[in-house]
Order: C-alpha cells, then sequence, then structure tokens
C-alpha cells in the first residue's frame, strides 16, 4: 500500500519561499502511470488544488498560484517537491501531498503538514 | 476554472437516516466527479470515484450517481463514524476544483 508523508519547516517568514517534501513508500513514482498533486487547506475551509508533477517531471499548476509555485520530482529519492515563493500570511494551511487513482481522483493522501507565514 | 457548489452546506441527520448531498459543476464534466470525506484534523478520504465507481475499503452504504453537471453522494442507513465533511471534486480539467464542502453533524 503506497502511503506519502509530508515534512518541511512549520514556519515560513512573510516574504520567503514555502518549501515541502513528500516521501513515498510501499511504490516507485519511476514506475510510472500516476500524477503526484499538493493540495492545501486553509484553516476552517475548504480544499484547494496547488498542482501536480508526473514521474516524467511534466507539471501543471493552478492559475492561481502558477507565477509562484513549482513542483519537482526526484525519483532516485522517490520524493517530490513543492516550493511556493513570495509567501504571505494568506498561504499559511496545512499542505497535502496526494497521489491518484482510477479517473484522476486523489485516492492516497500524506497526513498534511500545517504551514504557517509569520514574522 | 470548473466551479463546484454542493449543497446543503451542512445538515444534521440521525443514525440509520438516509442523506443526500448534491454537487452540481458550471460546465460538464461527464464522469470525472469524485467524493470524499474528511474528519477534523484528518486528510480527505476518497469514498467514490468516477461519479458512481465504490473506492475499495469503502462501506456499501456510501454511492453516487450523476453525470454532466449534476450529481449526488448519497449515505444509507447513517453510522455515528461518518460524521464531518464531505467534498467533492472534478478531475476533468485542470485546476482541478473542490465543493465548498458540507458538514455532516450526527444527531
Amino acid at each position: 500500500q503506497v502511503q506519502l508523508q509530508e515534512s518541511g519547516p512549520g514556519l515560513v517568514k512573510p516574504s520567503q519561499t514555502l518549501s515541502l517534501t513528500c516521501t513515498v513508500s510501499g511504490g516507485s513514482i519511476s514506475s510510472g502511470g500516476y500524477y503526484w498533486n499538493w493540495i492545501r487547506q486553509h484553516p476552517g475551509k475548504g480544499l484547494e488544488w496547488i498542482g501536480y508533477v508526473f514521474h516524467t517531471g511534466s507539471t501543471s499548476y493552478n492559475p492561481s498560484l502558477k507565477s509562484r509555485v513549482s513542483i519537482s520530482v526526484d525519483t532516485s529519492k522517490n520524493q517530490f517537491s513543492l516550493r511556493l515563493t513570495s509567501v504571505t500570511t494568506a498561504d499559511t494551511a496545512v499542505y497535502y501531498c496526494a497521489r491518484d487513482v482510477q479517473w484522476l481522483a486523489l485516492g492516497h493522501w500524506g497526513q498534511g503538514t500545517l504551514v504557517t507565514v509569520s514574522s | 476554472d470548473i466551479q463546484m457548489t454542493q449543497s446543503p452546506s451542512s445538515l444534521s441527520a440521525s443514525v440509520g437516516d438516509r442523506v443526500t448531498i448534491t454537487c452540481r459543476a458550471s460546465q460538464s464534466i461527464h464522469s470525472f466527479l469524485h467524493w470524499y470525506h474528511q474528519k477534523p484534523g484528518k486528510a480527505p478520504n476518497l469514498l467514490i470515484y468516477s461519479a458512481s465507481s465504490l473506492q475499495s475499503g469503502v462501506p456499501s452504504r456510501f454511492s453516487g450517481s450523476g453525470s454532466g453537471t449534476d450529481f449526488t453522494l448519497t449515505i444509507t442507513s447513517l453510522q455515528p463514524e461518518d460524521f464531518g465533511t464531505y467534498y467533492c471534486q472534478q478531475s476533468f480539467t485542470t485546476p482541478y476544483t473542490f465543493g465548498q464542502g458540507t458538514k455532516l453533524e450526527i444527531k
């Protein structure tokens, strides 16, 4: 059973870059065929899709964040990563990594990590 | 972006009740519609994919229907562990978008 685990700083200062890593176990990113996603949830709010990366490195991003976001994959470490630049307090959220299953539904999720943007 | 609208935003029901949640897309998404259940402090859990297919391990009291723009999640015989928030999500086109959520309270 594939498992995902987010890691990274829980506190980021405004204007700095948020960097998170998702470590995958129980399956290999390089085996292909799946999309590796980042989703976030502002405190007490709904879910927002940030973007995904394919094992080839191909990406798709939410236009609302596109100028600030990048998602990359490191198949040698079986990890994929999120970078969000020029953060503000509005980027305070729980960040989840997830993998798709059939029909691009998000069937495997990490537990989530809270990132607070504050000086 | 495709807008996903759920109704109701919240509801309260008793154990054993039948509950229905609807989700409407701003344009046709065919069957690229999925339902999730989220409990406080936990990641969402996939219940239904492609509108009506039950995800492995999900109890059969959950079912989904619909295609195009209108979709329904039904829970027959509500159980105490079904409290939480339900979200629909479309994967027909990026950016993937979610409904605003339906908060289910058990009476």
